[in-house]
């Protein structure tokens, strides 16, 4: 399977707790993209990678969640103390470049109780 | 904040008739794409159409693009139960990919 992968798809943690989760893109793409999405919305931006670089958070990035991305490969989104309105699914997608398709991953659901 | 906001919210229809979705944004876009979510999963695209097209097929999808009115649609021909799921659009803005809130489609037998 060639496609965007992440790791865990489905984390329940306690509130205050910190969480990581992972995002493995498709191995020739260039950018790489987090979201959120809550129930019943569109996917919201969170923040995007050129290679290694992080080009732009979303002012929903608080400073709580970081994203890393050594190497120009795979992605780590943290969440440190978490929120009962952290609860969501985090999707993570890759692409050529801003002009191209983006691929999404499975997700990661996240239940904060 | 989201550019795209898609119409109707939701929409039910009869198995084998064809739905359409609208898609209305605000600012200037290099391209538009549409995706496709099932319940609970990740999204899924279906067709990305350039500024400079004014339509374009895949299989069952019909998409148009009218760039004049900020405005794009998704049509599904011969509707099946498999189709049931939230439609998104997706527009580039801002050096980054912007979401509607989507239309939920449901295709009753």
């Amino acid at each position: 399977d060639t496609g965007v992968s992440q790791d865990p798809r489905h984390k329940i943690t306690k509130r205050g707790q910190n969480v990581t989760f992972r995002c493995d893109p498709i191995s020739e793409h260039n950018r790489l993209y987090w979201y959120r999405q809550t129930l019943g919305q569109g996917p919201e931006f969170l923040t995007y990678f050129q290679n290694e670089a992080q080009l732009e958070k979303s002012r929903l990035l608080s400073d709580r969640f970081s994203a890393e991305r050594p190497k120009g490969s795979f992605s780590t989104l943290e969440i440190q103390r978490t929120e009962q309105g952290d609860s969501a699914m985090y999707l993570c997608a890759s692409s050529w470049s801003l002009a191209d398709t983006q691929y999404f991953g499975p997700g990661t659901r996240l239940t904060v109780l | 904040s989201q550019q795209g906001e898609e119409d109707p919210q939701a929409l039910s229809i009869q198995e084998g008739e064809n739905a359409t979705m609208n898609c209305s944004y605000k600012t200037s876009i290099n391209n538009l794409q549409w995706y496709r979510q099932n319940s609970g999963r990740g999204l899924v695209h279906l067709i990305l159409i350039r500024s400079n097209e004014r339509e374009k097929h895949s299989g069952r999808l019909r998409v148009t693009l009218d760039t004049s009115k900020k405005s794009s649609s998704l049509l599904i021909t011969a509707s099946r139960a498999a189709d049931t799921a939230s439609y998104f659009c997706a527009t580039d803005g801002d050096d980054k990919i912007i979401f509607g809130k989507g239309t939920r489609l449901h295709i009753l037998p």
